[in-house]
């Protein structure tokens, strides 16, 4: 199953409110994940079944969709949350995930 | 708490075979599922395999002539072995904690770069 997630890039600042698109090349239910990768940490998972948050995850982030199209939405950004993030989905084997959405400061 | 912590060789020659060490705490190998995922710089992560928590394997097709993947559990050891290295396998290795499908612990990863 191909993940194919946009924008690649995207520029906001702290307190706006950003959605990063995953769509997959066939229905995955909502066997969903998104993760969050930040440089000399390990990745984090946020969410998983597609809205169900991880603990310790913030609310501001939410997860939503199913079948082949998802999204996160970061609700109030805070300077902590620009980072990358992947979805990845665990419907069928192997699991496959997004080429990633880079989460920059404007 | 949950860690993994991957080591091996930073540099590996072409046609050489890649052993990674992946050491865990704060679970047991026998209660819970062991993925490797590998990240070429720039781009989405790629699932390579796991270790079931029964001892059972599986692995990407895309990788699986080359892969093996094994345990000590008196260690709290996972392995990965892959051979005929090429240059298009450099990239960061991570060791992952598997539940159903998703990942929901990582080590920090361990940059292997394949050069002569």
């Amino acid at each position: 199953v191909q993940m194919t997630q946009s924008p690649s890039y995207l520029a906001a600042s702290p307190g706006e409110s950003v959605s990063i698109s995953c769509k997959a090349s066939k229905s995955i239910s909502n066997n969903l994940a998104w993760y969050q990768e930040k440089p000399g940490k390990a990745n984090k998972l946020l969410i998983h079944s597609g809205s169900t948050l991880q603990s310790g995850t913030p609310s501001r982030f939410s997860g939503s969709g199913s079948g082949t199209d998802f999204t996160l939405t970061i609700r109030s950004l805070e300077s902590e949350d620009f980072a990358v993030y992947y979805c990845q989905q665990y419907n069928e084997y192997p699991p496959t995930f997004g080429g990633g959405t880079k989460l920059e400061l404007k | 708490q949950v860690q993994l912590k991957e080591s091996g060789p930073g540099l590996v020659q072409p046609s050489e075979t890649l052993s990674l060490t992946c050491t865990v705490s704060g679970f047991s190998l026998t209660s819970y599922s062991v993925s490797w995922v590998r990240q070429p710089s720039g781009k989405g992560p790629e699932w390579m395999g796991r270790m079931w928590y029964d001892g059972d394997t599986a692995y990407n097709s895309a990788l699986k002539s080359r892969l093996s993947i094994s345990r000590d559990t008196s260690k709290n050891q996972v392995f990965l072995k892959m051979n005929s290295l090429q240059t298009d396998d450099t990239g960061t290795y991570y060791c992952t904690r598997q539940r159903q499908g998703y990942f929901d612990y990582w080590g920090q990863g361990v940059m292997v770069t394949v050069s002569s």
